[in-house]
């Protein structure tokens, strides 16, 4: 079944630590993945997807087929980062969310 | 262009009433679909609909229903509100009638069931 698990609920970090929240999938056939990020008072939107191979506001993630991955790093987190993290998977018409990460990062 | 609108933003009901959630976008989207979020639950899909007089269901339809008359509006009714139902629903809409791309997400709407 297709699946995407996000196992943090809660990531926190300083201001300039590095930052990985994990989102691994379960998809049979070529996957194609998003992060969406919610932060606070505003809708959800959508931050990148894997096949622009962007970076946006810092944040990269890379598709790893191998081990069904597509982390979402930042080098150096800044406060402003503060959010919850959705990693999503398109299914044919659908989008399959995972459960979220809320990141903290503290001053 | 206001993008993805919602109303109400927040309701009350009780269990057995009914009510609907209104979706607008004027974006000329294809697709339309509703989600709610539960915590520890992520979004879950409810119903959606890949164009006028189409739709479909998602992860989580019972107790909701849909229809799709224009392309701009999109709206959930709950036939008979239960406390399960207390979550806060987002409607989406996407530039793909075959869905699922970048999703366009309105401000929500907080309903509480008691």
């Amino acid at each position: 079944a297709q699946r995407v698990t996000q196992p943090e609920k809660l990531l926190s970090v300083f201001k300039g630590a590095p930052v990985e929240l994990k989102c691994n999938y379960s998809y049979s056939g070529s996957p194609e993945l998003f992060w969406y990020v919610q932060y606070s008072r505003q809708r959800l939107q959508l931050l990148l997807r894997h096949i622009s191979r962007e970076s946006i506001k810092g944040f990269t993630a890379d598709l790893n087929k191998g081990e069904t991955s597509f982390h979402l790093k930042k080098p150096f987190a800044q406060e402003e980062d503060s959010a919850m993290y959705y990693c999503a998977l398109r299914n044919t018409d659908k989008l399959i969310f995972g459960t979220g990460t809320r990141l903290q990062v503290f001053p | 262009n206001a993008g993805v609108t919602q109303t109400p933003k927040f309701q009350v009901l009780k269990t057995g009433q009914s009510m609907t959630l209104q979706c607008a976008q004027d974006m000329n989207h294809e697709y339309m679909s509703w989600y709610r979020q539960d915590p520890g639950m992520g979004l879950r899909l409810i119903h959606y609909s890949v164009g006028a007089g189409i739709t479909d269901q998602g992860e989580v339809p019972n107790g909701y229903n849909v229809s799709r008359s224009t392309t701009e509006d999109f709206p959930l009714r709950l036939l008979s509100a239960a406390p399960s139902q207390t979550s806060v629903y987002f409607c989406a809409s996407s530039y793909s009638g075959r869905g699922a791309y970048e999703q366009y997400f309105g401000p929500g709407t907080r309903l509480t069931v008691t």
